[in-house]
């Protein structure tokens, strides 16, 4: 079965650093992959997502991930962060029969001032 | 999102009660799923439906059942609520033919049920 892992469940960040999500999935296999975003006490946003045309992915505000096949990765990244970075994402995969989506556990970016 | 809407949006009910969720869409998609969010957990798929009277189980599927009997309606029901039900559930929607490849289309997700079983 397909496995998304996310390291780091809380990651803290000083607003202008780098921010550096990382996503690991399990399958030999690439499947589409998926980073969304959830503010607090809001649905699912959809930030970016891989669909083997390009490995280096832009999204909304900033952010860009990119596909690594030998790593099964699909780390999220941002330059610079900002306050209004402060959420909890996920990566996701889906691969296979019926299209579900895989979630990993999800990781909370906090920023700070 | 346009298109698909979950009632209620907000619930609390008592243990051992039924309770039913409900995602209605007007895209005239296929696929339909429901998940739960739970700290730590992330979102887990409950069980989803592939068509019409098409529904199959997902990874936490035990204590829920579903129906689909039109297309744009899937509901969740808790035969009988626990606490360990507790949760914030989420319908989303696809469908492989809306896109070329579908993937450029993906997923459209709903604003989520928020059930407390006291």
């Amino acid at each position: 079965a397909q496995s998304v892992t996310q390291l780091g469940s809380h990651v803290s960040v000083s607003e202008g650093a780098l921010v550096l999500l990382r996503c690991n999935y399990s399958s030999s296999v690439p499947p589409y992959l998926f980073w969304y975003v959830q503010y607090p006490n809001q649905g699912l946003q959809l930030l970016l997502k891989y669909t083997s045309a390009a490995t280096l992915v832009k999204g909304i505000n900033g952010f860009e991930a990119e596909f690594k096949k030998s790593e099964t990765s699909f780390h999220l990244t941002k330059p610079s962060a900002h306050m209004s970075d402060a959420a909890e994402y996920f990566c996701a995969a889906s691969r296979g029969s019926n299209y579900k989506l895989t979630f990993g556990k999800g990781t909370l970016l906090t920023v700070n001032p | 999102d346009a298109g698909i809407t979950q009632s209620p949006r907000h619930k609390v009910t008592e243990t051992g009660t039924p309770v039913t969720l409900r995602c209605h869409q007007t895209e005239n998609h296929r696929y339909m799923y429901w998940y739960r969010q739970d700290p730590g957990h992330g979102l887990r798929l409950i069980h989803y439906s592939y068509g019409v009277k098409d529904t199959d189980k997902g990874e936490v599927s035990d204590g829920y059942s579903v129906s689909r009997s039109k297309t744009e309606d899937f509901l969740l029901t808790l035969e009988s609520a626990t606490s360990s039900q507790t949760s914030v559930y989420f319908c989303a929607i696809s469908d492989p033919s809306k896109g070329t490849p579908w993937i450029d289309y993906g997923y459209t997700f709903g604003s989520g049920t928020r059930l407390t079983v006291v």
